[in-house]
């Protein structure tokens, strides 16, 4: 059972560059959703889902698209990296919704330049 | 915005020692989480306490919850040096299980 799983591991763009951050799930969970975590603070909501075909906008959505075509799914894309987005990046899924735990994979470190 | 935030925002402690960490939040919730974070890890849930409840265990952890005060305190019994991580309360809102949001977090270092 391999949980969350995350690609990359690391990676580093330039300015105006896109990229898609990949999640996948494979406890069937219908929740999914992207966090950031900068230095000396904690983690914050990009975007969310609650099942296949329905996302909807978290705390800091700007600069980021997301969809959700698959129950396993949920992709994070950025459509054009400023020095800003550089930050490490989270997805977790929970059963349903958030009134049970979220298991989070294991990040991707994305540095902006 | 941090909906919790956590006190002490670091904490040094010798092993077999109790380490006391505590969160304070802004509004209603349905249930409040804490999560552990190992340097360079992702998050790993801890124990979940809902709104009617007061005091959770689970093995060398134990939660309580003043929603009156809108407080939580997570403390660790007889702590050891893999105990050292980042520990994080987050907290659901009332009327919406759709969103978890996050403090800033407590950093617990155990010497051994």
């Amino acid at each position: 059972n391999a949980g969350v799983t995350q690609t990359p591991k690391f990676q580093v763009l330039k300015t105006g560059q896109s990229m898609t951050l990949q999640c996948a799930q494979d406890m069937n969970h219908e929740y999914m959703s992207w966090y950031r975590q900068d230095p000396g603070m904690g983690l914050r909501l990009i975007h969310y889902s609650v099942g296949a075909g329905i996302t909807d906008q978290g705390e800091v959505p700007n600069g980021y698209n997301v969809s959700r075509s698959t129950t396993e799914d949920f992709p994070l894309r950025l459509l054009s990296a400023a020095p800003s987005q550089t930050s490490v990046y989270f997805c977790a899924s929970s059963l349903k919704q958030m009134n049970t735990e979220a298991f989070f994979g294991q990040g991707t470190r994305l540095t902006v330049v | 915005s941090q909906q919790g935030e956590e006190d002490p925002q670091a904490l040094s402690i010798q092993e077999g020692e109790n380490a006391t960490m505590n969160c304070s939040y802004k509004t209603s919730i349905n249930n409040l989480q804490w999560y552990r974070q190992n340097s360079g890890r992702g998050l790993v849930h801890l124990i979940l306490i809902r709104s009617n409840e007061r005091e959770k265990h689970s093995g060398r952890l134990r939660v309580t919850l003043d929603t009156s005060k809108k407080s939580s305190s997570l403390l660790i019994t007889a702590s050891r040096a893999a105990d050292t991580a980042s520990y994080f309360c987050a907290t659901v809102p009332s009327g919406s299980a759709r969103q978890l949001t996050f403090g800033s977090g407590t950093q617990l270092t155990v010497l051994p």
